[in-house]
């Protein structure tokens, strides 16, 4: 198991392009979740994976952004006509409800620059 | 929503002294609370999670206490290093049949002078 892994690491990109995140969560880990950090600020919620099923999305998640979760295994985070304000570090992490405990562990992030 | 706030936003200590970082919620209604670490320009790391039945966890230098009826927990660092020099997050979670999403605070960023 080696935790939870996101590609590519920095993402720089101009204003106007579409970018997509791969997160790989731990494996047989059934909750998946996307947050987003901008710097000096703690991780915002964005989404939510119960497997395949996307349960939950934040008022954050604009029209623009689309995540996907297709078979219960990776996931994938799309932002379409990115914005200067999109730039960001892009989190991902995983659970699994043993012992009722709910504990995430996160990846190492993707950075995002929109120039 | 929940608003977790943490104090303070920095602080310097020299090697050896232990230390409290603070961590406050405005609902108490959660189902677990998490402390991490975070380096900079990297992800979380997470040190210890209490569940909302409990008091408080313990891992090496490190004890975590909630007091969910107050909306606080603490995080206390003993004999501290300068490895311990990162950011500390806490985050409070929702309900698990919501999601159990995490709200952070902004963190304490600490720095352990040699």
């Amino acid at each position: 198991d080696t935790g939870v892994s996101q590609n590519p690491r920095h993402k720089i990109t101009k204003r106007g392009q579409n970018v997509t995140f791969r997160c790989d969560p731990i494996s047989e880990h059934n909750r998946l979740y996307w947050y987003r950090q901008t710097l000096g600020q703690g991780p915002e919620f964005l989404t939510y994976f119960q497997n395949e099923a996307q349960l939950e999305k934040s008022r954050l998640l604009s029209d623009r952004f689309s995540a996907e979760r297709p078979k219960g295994s990776f996931s994938t985070l799309e932002i379409q006509r990115t914005e200067q304000g999109d730039s960001a570090m892009y989190l991902c992490a995983s659970s699994l409800p043993t012992s009722g405990s709910y504990e995430q562990y996160f990846g190492p992030g993707t950075r995002l620059t929109v120039t | 929503k929940q608003e977790v706030t943490q104090i303070p936003a920095a602080l310097s200590v020299p090697e050896g002294e232990n230390l409290v970082l603070n961590c406050s919620f405005t609902d108490s209604a959660i189902y677990n609370l998490q402390w991490f670490r975070q380096d900079p320009g990297k992800g979380l790391t997470s040190l210890l999670l209490i569940q909302s039945s409990q008091r408080e966890q313990t891992s090496g230098r490190l004890n975590a206490s909630l007091d969910k009826s107050s909306g606080r927990s603490t995080l206390y660092i003993a004999a501290s290093q300068p490895g311990d020099s990162a950011t500390y997050l806490c985050a409070a979670s929702k309900s698990v049949f919501t999601g159990n999403q995490f709200y952070f605070g902004t963190g304490t960023s600490l720095t352990v002078i040699p």
